[in-house]
C-alpha cells in the first residue's frame, strides 16, 4: 500500500481555475468510487471536501469538484479566493477495509 | 453534534510506547456503519492513516505499521490507539476522525483537532 501521487505545488490566480491530480493504482483509487479530499490550513485540522469522489459535503462551496478517469481522480476548484491556499490531501478505499491518503498538494492562491 | 478530541503525552522518549486516547462525542461506536480511525502527520509533511476500529469491532491498520499498533474501543465513547517502540520519526500531530459508511462512505467526515507527540530522549 503506496502513497497516492500527488504534485507537490500549485498555483491559480484569484479568479482563475486549478486542478490538483492524485494518481494511484488498480487497486485503490482505479478499483472504488471513494476517493475524497481534505483541505487543511496551516495549524489546522484537515477538511473534508470531496467525498465518493465528486460529492460534497454540505457546506461546502461548489466551486470545488471532483473526478476520476482509471487510475487518476482530480479536484478542481473554480474562481479561486484567498482562502483556498492551503494544502490538499486525497484519499482512496484500498480494499480489505482500509484507506491511504496522497503525498499533498500545497495550493498558492497568486 | 460530533466532536472528537485527542489526548495523551506530548513527549515520548524512544523505544517506549505511546498510548493516545480519542474522546468523542455526538454519535455511537455501536451504530451501523460507523468508524474511528487515527491519522497522524510529521511536521511539514503529509497525512498518514493509521488505523480504523468499526461499529462492529472489526480493527484494520496500516500494512506498514501493524507489528506496532494496536486499536480499541473502550466502550466509554473513547477510542484508544496504542505504538509501540516509538522512535523520532514517530513525531508529529496525531489526529482521530469520524467515519460514517452510510453518510460519507470511506471518508473521514469529523475530525480532532490533533495532539502533538515528540519522540526524544
Amino acid at each position: 500500500q503506496s502513497a497516492l501521487t500527488q504534485p507537490r505545488s500549485v498555483s491559480g490566480s484569484l479568479g482563475q481555475s486549478v486542478t490538483i491530480s492524485c494518481t494511484g493504482t488498480s487497486s485503490d483509487v482505479g478499483a472504488y468510487n471513494y476517493v475524497s479530499w481534505y483541505q487543511q490550513h496551516p495549524g489546522k485540522a484537515p477538511k473534508l471536501m470531496i467525498y465518493d469522489v465528486n460529492k460534497r459535503p454540505s457546506g461546502v462551496p461548489d466551486r470545488f469538484s471532483g473526478s476520476k478517469s482509471g487510475n487518476t481522480a482530480s479536484l478542481t476548484i473554480s474562481g479561486l479566493q484567498a482562502e483556498d491556499e492551503a494544502d490538499y490531501y486525497c484519499c482512496s478505499y484500498a480494499g480489505s477495509y482500509t484507506v491511504v491518503f496522497g503525498g499533498g498538494t500545497k495550493l498558492t492562491v497568486l | 453534534q460530533i466532536t472528537l478530541k485527542e489526548s495523551g503525552p506530548t513527549l515520548v522518549k524512544p523505544t517506549q510506547t505511546l498510548t493516545l486516547t480519542c474522546t468523542f462525542s455526538g454519535f455511537s461506536l455501536s451504530t451501523s456503519g460507523v468508524g474511528v480511525g487515527w491519522i497522524r502527520q510529521p511536521p511539514g509533511k503529509a497525512l498518514e492513516w493509521l488505523a480504523l476500529i468499526y461499529w462492529d469491532a472489526d480493527k484494520r491498520y496500516s500494512p506498514s505499521l501493524k507489528s506496532r499498533l494496536t486499536i480499541k474501543d473502550t466502550s466509554e465513547n473513547q477510542v484508544v490507539l496504542t505504538m509501540t517502540n516509538m522512535d523520532p520519526v514517530d513525531t508529529g500531530t496525531y489526529y482521530c476522525a469520524h467515519r460514517d459508511y452510510y453518510n460519507s462512505r470511506w471518508s473521514f467526515d469529523y475530525w480532532g483537532q490533533g495532539t502533538l507527540v515528540t519522540v526524544s530522549s
